[in-house]
This record gives C-alpha cells, structure tokens and sequence, in this order.
C-alpha cells in the first residue's frame, strides 16, 4: 500500500501571505506510459464533506480559485495557497490514486 | 449540478450492522465508480472501498472480511454494510463518485454530506 505522509500537521498564516503544504508518497505515483502524477488535493471545512481542489497534481477543478496551485512530481508533492483569504482556514489533505487502496494524507490544518 | 445523499443508522451497538445508503442526483451514473470514504471524529481520511455501475467492486483489505457495497442502478444508489462493528468503526462515513477518465483508479469530485456512525459497546 501506498502511505501518504503530509508536513506540516498545522501552520498559522497572516492574510495575504502564502501557505505551503508538502505531500510525500511512500513509492512513485508518476506513470511513466502518461507522464501524469495521479495525486489530488482536497480542502476540508469544519461539519462539510472534503472538496476536491486539485487532480493530476496540478490541474485545478472547474471553480476553484487560482490562488490554489499544486505542484511536484513522482514521491514530492506541494499545495500552494497564494494570498491567504479567511475563508481558506480549513484542513487540506492530499490523496493518491495510483493504486488501490487509494490513500490519503494525515492532514495539514490552515489557521491564521 | 450533481449531489449525493446519503443516509441511515447513526447509533449502533457493538456487533451490529451498519448500513448506509447512497442516492446520486444529477449526471450520468454510468462511466463512474461510487465509493464509501470514512473519517474518525478529528482525524484522517480511510478509503473502505468502491463499485461501479455495473457493481464491481474493490474493497480496503483491512475491512473486506465485513463489508459489502451494493448498488441498484435503476435508482442511481448504492449502499454500504459493514458487519460486526465495534467501537473502532465509529466515524463520519462519506459516499463519493470517483472520476476514472484517464485513469483506472479515482479521485473523488463530489460528495455526500457525510453521516456520524456512533457505535457503543
């Protein structure tokens, strides 16, 4: 299986600045036959279901901000938020898709 | 504008089933695969397994000797059983669709609003 490992557990960011979350994957989620990394990010809210953000690593779901980036490739994986808003605070968790089971990370918490 | 609806039993004993039911509104069924998603109170994200339209599935091996996921696609649901729960399987259990265009394993773009499964010994 592979196990998803995030950092940091939690960060506290002034609006407007930039919050940086890493994922990291136990073994390559990069398919050479393609060349696309099958990682997705998602961001959670307190009582609500976990959004998708961000699928491919770096393609952004249809209404998602543009303040939202994703980068990386093969085990390193970054979530970039850009000019931090309030209503960003929430907790992002990446999830891979390479193989079964899928797998996610333990978490990022986003405060300000 | 697609939405999952989920519901069923919120409080269960130990050795009981739990069984949840998933209904989807709006877009195809077909071409997706359904999955169930849970999340203890305060911690991560487990995926328990999925199926397809045409109801293949694929369970976490961790909970396949339980489990059973269903689905009447004449109704657009399906549905999650898990057996002889214990205070362990208490959590916040999602059902979700999974794209799988380009790929043959899913993310996850729409979601239920998540039920709290309480079980007590």
């Amino acid at each position: 299986d592979i196990v998803m490992t995030q950092s940091p557990d939690s960060l506290v960011v002034s609006l407007g600045e930039t919050a940086t979350i890493n994922c990291k994957s136990s073994r390559t989620i990069l398919y050479n036959s393609n060349n696309k990394n099958y990682l997705a990010w998602y961001q959670q809210k307190p009582g609500q279901p976990p959004k998708l953000l961000i699928y491919w690593a770096s393609t952004r779901e249809s209404g998602v901000p543009d303040r939202f980036s994703g980068s990386g490739s093969g085990t390193d994986f970054t979530l970039t938020i850009s000019s931090l808003q309030a209503e960003d605070v929430a907790v992002y968790f990446c999830q891979q898709y390479y193989s079964r089971p899928l797998s996610f990370g333990g978490g990022t918490k986003v405060e300000v | 504008q697609v939405q999952l609806q989920q519901w069923g039993a919120g409080l269960l004993k130990a050795s009981e089933t739990l069984s949840l039911n998933c209904a989807v509104y709006g877009g195809s069924f077909s071409g997706y695969d359904w999955n169930w998603i849970r999340q203890p109170p305060g911690k991560g994200l487990e995926w328990i397994g999925e199926i397809n339209d045409s109801g293949r599935t694929d369970y976490n091996t961790s909970l396949r000797s339980r489990l059973t996921i269903s689905v009447d696609s004449s109704k657009n649901q399906f549905s999650l059983n898990l057996r002889s729960v214990t205070a362990a399987d208490t959590a916040i259990y999602y059902c979700a669709r999974g794209v799988i265009v380009g790929s043959t394993n899913p993310y996850l773009d729409y979601w239920g609003q998540g039920n709290l499964v309480t079980v007590s010994s």
